[in-house]
């Protein structure tokens, strides 16, 4: 099945600069790459997702990139604020298993 | 006009009873899932159902068992209850693709936090 690697565990940054999350996965036939973020206490919610026709998306602060062939993808947030401290998490959507497998997730802490 | 409801939101109880979560969706979504996380915030997929396919993760007690009355509802249901189910379990929900792949997001719920004493 799909095994879904996210580095660092754990990220402190200043305020204003920029933070970078990166996974990789192994089932080449995964097709469907989304990022969650989750606050304290509270559900994962989508920030921000890519699907593998594309090479990169862009929101405002956050952008991921895919690069198929090395079969990694990366979350880059600009800007940062405390509020964006959170665990982030990267999912991939694997077609022969049917199902997301998430990373074991990145605890961002911003520091004011 | 919550999205994705579960309940209870908090549920302990001791080893060995038989417990249910509740899950409901009003997005018009044809699939629905539960993970657990647990204390090491990892989150994994238990089950995706929609109202054709059932699909378990292979890692799943078979004391643990969805059951769905419509398609805006999936239940998890579990029997004799151990130490190791405390977790926060999510539920979720999305549009099946037509590839294959989930058209839109996933929406979780807010989680129940479930503690085995």
């Amino acid at each position: 099945g799909e095994n879904v690697e996210q580095h660092p565990s754990t990220l402190s940054v200043q305020e204003g600069d920029s933070a970078v999350i990166k996974c990789t996965y192994s089932d080449s036939a995964s097709n469907y790459f989304p990022w969650y973020k989750q606050e304290l206490g509270k559900r994962p919610q989508l920030i921000i997702d890519i699907r593998s026709n594309v090479g990169e998306k862009k929101d405002q602060r956050i952008a991921v990139t895919l690069n198929k062939t090395a079969k990694h993808f990366s979350l880059h947030i600009t800007e940062t604020q405390p509020e964006d401290s959170a665990v982030y998490f990267c999912a991939a959507y694997s077609g022969s298993a049917r199902q997301l497998t998430f990373g074991s997730g990145t605890q961002l802490t911003v520091l004011p | 006009d919550t999205a994705v409801s579960q309940t209870p939101k908090y549920l302990v109880t001791q080893m060995g009873n038989d417990k249910s979560i509740k899950c409901e969706q009003n997005l018009g979504h044809d699939t629905m899932y539960w993970y657990k996380q647990d204390s090491k915030k990892f989150l994994k997929i238990m089950f995706s159902y929609n109202n054709k396919e059932l699909i378990i993760n292979e890692t799943v007690p078979n004391r643990f068992s969805p059951k769905s009355p419509d398609k805006a509802h999936l239940n998890l249901h579990i029997n004799s209850l151990e130490l190791g189910d405390s977790a926060v379990y999510f539920c979720a929900s999305s549009h099946s693709g037509l590839a294959g792949g989930p058209r839109n997001e996933q929406f979780f719920g807010p989680g129940t936090r479930l503690t085995v004493l």
